[in-house]
């Protein structure tokens, strides 16, 4: 079985800051990894994943990723914090194959954006 | 509308009453996926609707649990004689492409048993 650990359950950053948001993955095959993010109000939507394609994956808002198979860690990045940030985001896993879509979930990580 | 809606938002309800949640996907997308969280905990995968074919129920927790959907239209999820650790946010979420198509989530069902 897969599972997720993300570090962290509260991050606070002054704006213009580096984000950096921790997530370590568990799979016993090659994984599927994905940062959602959750706004006040709305539902998840997807920032970005990685696919098996190339370890550094960029998303939306100028957040990106990188897939470290040696530390098995799926961290988040942003290199300047904005307000509009603030948010939960969720890291998540699939094992890929029939069970692709079935993901699961880190506990997730609120990020607090101070001006 | 414009995403996938779910409807109650909040829901309270007693011990050993049964409880019905609803999904609106989004206009024209096959699959649709229910997850629950817990207080504390992440989301767990709970059912998977992809077109006609057979559900996959692989994580409803127990017999209590049960979903439907009509075609590729609203889903509903039933849980029957609801149990306190039945307490939870139920989401629901949509995509285009069954299996690999990236998820579209509603904002979710807050369930309270008391």
């Amino acid at each position: 079985a897969q599972s997720v650990t993300q570090l962290g359950s509260h991050v606070s950053v002054s704006e213009g800051a580096l984000v950096l948001l921790r997530c370590n993955y568990s799979s016993s095959v090659p994984p599927y990894l994905f940062w959602y993010v959750q706004y006040p109000n709305q539902g998840l939507q997807l920032l970005l994943k990685y696919t098996s394609a190339a370890t550094l994956v960029k998303g939306i808002n100028g957040f990106e990723a990188e897939f470290k198979k040696s530390e098995t860690s799926f961290h988040l990045t942003k290199p300047s914090a904005h307000m509009s940030d603030a948010a939960e985001y969720f890291c998540a896993v699939s094992i890929g194959g029939t069970s692709y879509g079935k993901l699961t979930f880190g506990q997730g990580t609120i990020l607090t954006v101070h001006p | 509308g414009a995403g996938v809606s779910q409807s109650p938002s909040n829901k309270v309800t007693e011990k050993g009453k049964d409880v019905e949640l609803r999904c609106d996907p989004i206009s024209g997308h096959t699959a649709l996926y229910w997850y629950r969280q817990r207080l504390g905990q992440g989301l767990e995968f709970l059912i998977y609707f992809q077109g006609n074919s057979a559900p996959d129920k692989s994580g409803l927790p127990s017999d209590r649990f049960s979903a439907e959907r009509t075609g590729e239209s609203v889903s509903t999820l039933t849980i029957q004689r609801t149990q306190q650790e039945d307490s939870a946010v139920y989401l629901c979420a949509s995509s285009t492409k069954g299996l690999f198509g990236t998820q579209y989530f509603g904002p979710g069902t807050r369930l309270l048993v008391l």
